[in-house]
């Protein structure tokens, strides 16, 4: 079945970039059914959608982090990843990448079991 | 943006109950809301699409309602699996946004 497993640094320093990657098995990124999203949960739990990627590679960002977020793939290794500029504490959160139900909707059916990122001097 | 309230905040409740958890969205969204299921560190599970539509492998004692701006999530005969955090998803319009999440404790 379909696995996401998502790795990163867990501490990165204000005013510094956040890179993240997800890893995928069991099916390619590249397949034209699926839209791939990156979801984080604050510490007090509260989940927000970041962005989405097609499976052509085209990003779609959440209008709050225009400018500061990057998503991209390595289709080689079937690997999503996240860029994020100029983190400060308010990135502090779990970060999950996620697979849309299709390429029409976006909500998520298939998750990571998410990685902690802590934003600390 | 779209701003998704859920209520109650938190719930007790027993094993064998029915509950319903509310979703309010500040427009009309149509029928694109999702409930998800949280259990504490672990990443969210897809429960119900289109606001009543459970999703594959999900007990039929969960079920969704509602269009609009007025949501529930009903679990009847609860049991001691499903006490957890329950939260609502609107995906009609970016930025894509959830409700701030209703704890279910036994």
């Amino acid at each position: 079945q379909v696995q996401l497993q998502e790795s990163g640094p867990g501490l990165v320093k204000p005013s510094e970039t956040l890179s993240l990657i997800c890893s995928v098995s069991g099916a390619f990124i590249t397949n034209k059914i699926h839209h791939w999203g990156w979801i984080r949960q604050t510490p007090r739990k509260r989940l927000e959608w970041l962005g989405s990627l097609t499976s052509d590679g085209t990003s779609y960002i959440t209008p709050s982090l225009e400018g500061r977020i990057t998503l991209s793939a390595d289709t080689s290794k079937n690997q999503l990843s996240l860029k994020l500029t100029s983190v400060t504490a308010a990135d502090t959160a779990v970060y999950y990448c996620a697979r849309h139900i299709d390429q029409r909707r976006v909500l998520f059916d298939v998750w990571g079991q998410g990685t902690v990122v802590t934003v600390s001097p | 943006a779209i701003q998704m309230t859920q209520s109650p905040p938190s719930f007790s409740a027993s094993i064998g109950d029915t509950v319903t958890i509310t979703c309010r969205a500040s427009q009309g969204i149509s029928n694109n809301l999702a409930w998800y299921q949280q259990k504490p560190g672990k990443a969210p599970t897809l429960l119900v699409y289109a606001a009543s539509s459970l999703q594959s492998a999900i007990p039929s004692r969960f079920s969704g309602g509602g269009v609009g701006t007025d949501f529930t999530l009903t679990i009847t005969s609860l049991q001691s699996d499903d006490f957890a955090s329950y939260f609502c998803q609107q995906y009609y319009s970016s930025p894509y946004s959830f409700g701030q999440g209703t704890n279910l404790d036994i």
